[in-house]
């Protein structure tokens, strides 16, 4: 079966507190792997995207960083958290079949930065 | 730089009546485009993806037809439920160097009433 897994699903940090988000997936050995955000009241953007270990591409300039230190984790982070922060994470991967471009999403890690 | 947009962002309908949502893209040169559904609180779930050379895909109630050329892709869904209440999204994707990366619309949120 083709899963994929994030956590925490919800976290409350202060301002200046690190951050680490994890997604794993399981069934297929080097997915894509993505990292978007929904803030309140935008859209989907996206962070991060990753085609192999050690592989990370930015989309936007921010006070977050990728790695991906196994073939199949995928970890978000920041050094000092603002305010900005907060809002909906989500992973995402190209699953069993990733030629037809088609994205899978986690559950979501809630975000709350005060 | 590709722009979705999805009209209206909010629908209210009786139980039974057909949804009809509409999305549109401003770069045809798509890869595929993708619809999913949002419900409260929760990650995404896939309900169809188009390739760029298909013209429909279907899924029980659910059908999804795009138009290339004019950008433009609809979301039907017959006989509507109070389950299909939820925030429907379309995604636009296009390869680039590696890894297929989405362009989300805002969203529509859907209100269906017994």
């Amino acid at each position: 079966s083709q899963t994929i897994h994030q956590w925490p699903a919800t976290l409350v940090q202060p301002v200046g507190s690190p951050l680490s988000l994890e997604c794993t997936v399981e069934g297929t050995s080097n997915p894509n792997l993505y990292w978007y955000r929904q803030a309140a009241g935008r859209g989907l953007q996206l962070l991060f995207y990753s085609v192999g270990i050690g592989q990370i591409s930015s989309e936007v300039p921010q006070n977050l960083s990728a790695s991906r230190p196994q073939d199949r984790q995928f970890i978000l982070s920041s050094k000092k958290l603002l305010l900005s922060d907060s809002g909906f994470y989500l992973c995402a991967w190209t699953g069993l079949a990733p030629s037809t471009g088609e994205l899978f999403f986690g559950e979501g890690s809630r975000l709350t930065v005060l | 730089k590709q722009e979705v947009t999805q009209i209206p962002a909010a629908l209210s309908v009786p139980e039974g009546e057909n949804l009809v949502l509409n999305c549109s893209f401003t770069d045809s040169a798509i890869y595929n485009l993708q619809w999913f559904r949002q419900d409260p609180g929760k990650g995404l779930t896939s309900l169809l993806l188009i390739q760029s050379s298909q013209r429909e895909q279907t899924s029980g109630r659910l059908n999804a037809s795009l138009d290339k050329s004019s950008g433009r892709s609809t979301l039907y869904i017959a006989a509507s439920q109070p389950g299909d209440s939820a925030t429907y999204l379309c995604a636009v994707g296009k390869i680039k160097a590696a890894g297929n990366k989405l362009t989300f619309g805002g969203g529509t949120r859907v209100l269906v009433k017994p």
